[in-house]
């Protein structure tokens, strides 16, 4: 059964520093992986979506990395912001078609 | 696009009563999902479906909850009689744009659920 797991769950940090968030899964037979982060009260926002066969997407500040065969994925965050205060979910689309999500990682960049 | 859309944002209803939660995928995507959000239980996978047909609904937690999606633009999931335990918020996400996007999935704004 695939497990998802972030560490840490909770994270501050001072604006301008570069951050990692990590997300962990138990079974390497994943389709793609998915970052999200999701605001207080609001709905989730695609960040990155990376497929089995790739190793990185960025997108801006963000960088997000696959290593199917350690089960981990990182996103990176340069120089954050504290609009980047957010949730932080990774989801996993495994090769059953199943979709499991991490419980996220709460982070508050202070001004 | 005006991304996926859900109705209602909020509902409030008694213990017993039926709730019917709607959402219209992004036009032109051919899946849907809809996802439960808890303290407890974080978010969950309820349902997924492709082309308009439910392929996967072993996450539906009861025979209490159902869901349809009648055509490509519509999906209701329907909760009778609902529970105080199915307070949550329900997501409808969709997927299936330009190739290099397919699998990824947008959210909509959620509906927030308590039921009394």
């Amino acid at each position: 059964k695939q497990e998802v797991t972030q560490i840490p769950a909770a994270l501050s940090v001072p604006e301008g520093e570069n951050l990692v968030l990590n997300c962990s899964f138990t079974d390497s037979a994943i389709y793609n992986l998915q970052w999200f982060r999701q605001d207080p009260g609001k709905g989730l926002t695609s960040l990155l979506l990376i497929q089995s066969s790739q190793r990185e997407q960025t997108s801006g500040r963000l960088n997000a990395s696959l290593d199917k065969s350690s089960g981990r994925s990182t996103l990176y965050i340069a120089a954050s912001q504290p609009g980047d205060s957010a949730t932080y979910l990774c989801a996993v689309r495994t090769s059953y078609d199943k979709v499991i999500f991490g419980p996220g990682t709460s982070l508050s960049v202070i001004p | 696009d005006a991304g996926v859309i859900q109705s209602p944002r909020h509902e409030v209803t008694e213990m017993g009563q039926e709730v019917t939660l709607r959402c219209k995928p992004i036009s032109g995507h051919n899946s849907l999902f809809w996802y439960r959000q808890t303290m407890m239980r974080g978010l969950e996978l309820l349902i997924y479906f492709n082309n308009n047909v439910p392929i996967d609904d072993s996450g539906m937690p009861e025979d209490r909850f159902s869901a349809k999606m009648p055509n490509a633009s519509f999906s209701t999931l329907k909760i009778q009689p609902s529970e105080p335990r199915d307070s949550a918020v329900y997501f409808c996400a969709s997927s299936g744009g330009t190739r290099s996007t397919y699998n990824e999935q947008f959210f909509g704004p959620g509906t927030r659920l308590t039921v009394l």
